[in-house]
């Protein structure tokens, strides 16, 4: 069965660059999450959508911003990048309920 | 914040139930119990879950109690390969939004031999 997509699987930046990570959903999940876990912590909510309309807003920082395309794609854009936003991204969509997990983007900025 | 408390670690023979403990005495009426596991720096994996009623499936059962103030994540013979970290998370669903997991701080389960 399709699972949840991201992509890159690792990206290396510099401070002060900018990063874009991508999460292709199951088929048919109209929402998708976005979370930030830093080196021994748990997950934190960023950010989701539902229906390609923002839903609900963690603690994103206001470097961070994201969308959902009409494919229902979604897309992390990252600016201005700083040593602590070094952690793996996770991406889940779900069709309401129930949630599947990608297997991450490990960021690390240099 | 989370609405779960659960034990920061245990400990597990493998070939033994793992019982997993979690409080959720504030949950609500339309709160769901999910339990997710996460094995080293994997993204998170769905466990079960379940309302009111106890719910078994071919990884594991979660029984919750009759006032659903707490449950128990039953592993009913734990293999090296569950060792991992266990979230108990309580979560409701709203028609026509989108409701986050919040992770707290989970329950690592060391399995050994």
């Amino acid at each position: 069965a399709a699972g949840v997509i991201q992509s890159p699987r690792h990206l290396i930046k510099e401070k002060r660059e900018t990063a874009t990570l991508k999460c292709y959903p199951i088929p048919r999940h109209d929402t998708v999450y976005w979370y930030q876990q830093g080196p021994g912590q748990d997950p934190q909510f960023l950010i989701s959508f539902y229906e390609k309309m923002q839903s609900d807003k963690g603690s994103i920082p206001d470097r961070f911003s994201a969308q959902q395309f009409s494919d229902y794609h979604s897309e992390l854009n990252m600016s201005s990048l700083e040593l602590g936003d070094s952690a793996l991204y996770f991406c889940a969509s779900s069709p309401g309920l129930g949630y599947t997990f990608g297997s991450g983007t490990r960021l690390t900025v240099v | 914040d989370a609405k779960t408390t659960q034990p920061p670690s245990m400990d597990c023979a493998e070939g033994r139930a793992a019982n997993l403990p979690c409080n959720h005495s504030t949950i609500s009426g339309n709160e769901y119990v999910y339990w997710y596991r996460q094995i080293h720096s994997q993204g998170p994996q769905y466990i079960i879950h379940g309302l009111k009623n106890n719910e078994t499936n071919e990884m594991a059962s979660l029984i919750i109690t009759e006032d659903r103030k707490s449950s128990t994540l039953i592993l009913p013979h734990a293999t090296l390969r569950d060792t991992a970290v266990y979230y108990c998370i309580v979560e409701g669903h709203y028609t026509g939004t989108a409701s986050k997991l919040t992770f707290g701080t989970g329950t690592r389960l060391q399995v050994t031999l």
